[in-house]
């Protein structure tokens, strides 16, 4: 079945650092992909989406693009602040959107 | 601003109990979902439908049922509680033409002791 790996489990940083996060997946045919945030006490919500080869992604000051070859959508923010901490879901969905696969999640934890 | 409500936020069980979970959606979403959180395993998918009457297996549902009344509310049900099932439990709704955006509860904290 279609699955997603986040590299890491934790990410430690200090403000103003370069953050990325890896996420590979796997699934036949062409999914879409997503990044979602969790912040403490909070479900999941929406980050941004790509559905299509070399689309990027980008919200918040986040943005990941799309890599068919790879099988990859990195998330990456070119300046992280305390305020982002928290953790993040890479995920899937096949045509029709109708089910969302998740990876095991990142926790982001930013410094001042 | 969608809207998923879940109750109850927290709840003890003991072994062998039956447990009833709720949510309740006013976004008017054909599609709901049923995930569990645990450390490690990131968020898994019990039960899903695609609208009153349906109900999909997810990727762990043993142990799991669900049930969809209406349009609104999506249950999941516990017949037999086991501490294995202690975990957070999210609630989510969404429809082919959120183009994959589902909308979280905020969790139901469940502990079968």
């Amino acid at each position: 079945g279609d699955s997603v790996t986040q590299t890491e489990g934790q990410v430690a940083l200090s403000e103003e650092d370069f953050l990325t996060i890896h996420c590979n997946y796997s699934a036949s045919g062409y999914p879409a992909l997503f990044w979602y945030v969790q912040y403490p006490g909070e479900g999941p919500q929406f980050l941004f989406r790509a559905s299509r080869d070399k689309e990027k992604g980008s919200s918040r000051g986040f943005e990941a693009t799309y890599n068919k070859e790879a099988t990859s959508f990195h998330l990456q923010k070119a300046s992280v602040q305390e305020s982002d901490s928290a953790v993040y879901y890479c995920a899937l969905t096949g045509p029709g959107y109708n089910k969302l696969t998740f990876g095991k999640g990142t926790v982001l934890l930013v410094s001042p | 601003e969608a809207a998923v409500t879940q109750s109850p936020r927290n709840k003890v069980a003991v072994t062998g109990g039956k447990v009833t979970l709720s949510c309740n959606q006013t976004n008017n979403h054909n599609n709901m979902y049923w995930y569990r959180q645990d450390t490690g395993h990131g968020l898994r998918l019990i039960h899903y439908s695609y609208g009153a009457g349906s109900t999909e297996k997810g990727d762990i549902p043993d142990g799991y049922k669900a049930s969809r009344p209406s349009q609104e509310n999506f249950s999941l049900i516990l017949e037999l509680a086991t501490p294995s099932q202690t975990s957070v439990y999210f609630c989510a709704s969404g429809d082919a033409g959120g183009r994959g955006e589902v909308f979280f509860g905020k969790g139901t904290r469940l502990t079968v002791v």
